[in-house]
């Protein structure tokens, strides 16, 4: 099946700082990935669309220049974190598109501790 | 409304048990469905993808689609303890679409 990897896995940070996360498709290209965000014990809530080549597109209330995408390739995207605050703790899951736009896989999430 | 609805549980449930877990939708556009399984802490596995109404096997699961009724739903047969975790459906036209998620546990 399609494998779809994030790193770090978990990161802890100072508030202030800015943190990158890196999601890729490891044996498919993902003309499309999307960026999650989930706190504790509820759903996932998707922040952004990212498309290659061109600029992502942020759902409502996600401030985009807060949460920097960039989706420099097939299989790679990245989704930055600037000047994290505590409220910015959270799990953020990328997903990336198949061939066949109806199948999305996940990666393994990032944990993303701000102190 | 929501697009797509599905009770969050708790779900409670003894090893062995068969499981059922349902999402709703509204949205007739949808075509093609999925069920993704959460562990804790980690990101959502496809487990099931069907684009038909009717059934799908695999293995200890059935996915069911009933486009008439606007109703999906997964059965785990033989529930085990492994399977203890939050299932999520999903539904695509175009753009995805995900219920909130159940929780399951089984109980040894």
């Amino acid at each position: 099946g399609a494998v779809v990897s994030q790193h770090p896995s978990w990161v802890i940070c100072k508030s202030g700082t800015s943190v990158k996360i890196e999601c890729r498709s490891l044996d498919f290209q993902a003309t499309t990935m999307f960026w999650y965000r989930q706190f504790p014990k509820q759903s996932l809530m998707l922040m952004a669309t990212s498309n290659e080549g061109s600029k992502a597109t942020y759902e409502q209330g996600v401030e985009k220049d807060k949460f920097l995408i960039n989706h420099a390739s097939l299989t790679l995207s990245t989704l930055t974190v600037t000047s994290a605050h505590p409220e910015d703790s959270s799990f953020y899951i990328c997903s990336a598109r198949t061939g066949n736009r109806n199948e999305q896989y996940f990666g393994p999430g990032t944990r993303l501790t701000v102190t | 409304q929501k697009e797509v609805e599905q009770d969050p549980g708790p779900l409670s449930v003894p090893e062995g048990a068969i499981v059922s877990l349902n999402c709703t939708y509204s949205n007739s556009a949808f075509q093609y469905f999925m069920w993704y399984r959460q562990y804790s802490r980690k990101g959502p596995e496809l487990l099931m993808y069907t684009y038909s109404s009717g059934n799908k096997e695999d293995g200890r699961f059935t996915a069911q689609v009933d486009k008439s009724s606007k109703y999906i739903s997964l059965f785990i047969r033989d529930s085990q303890p492994s399977d203890s975790a939050t299932y999520l459906c999903a539904m695509t036209t175009d753009q995805f679409y995900f219920g909130t998620g159940t929780s399951l546990t089984v109980i040894p």
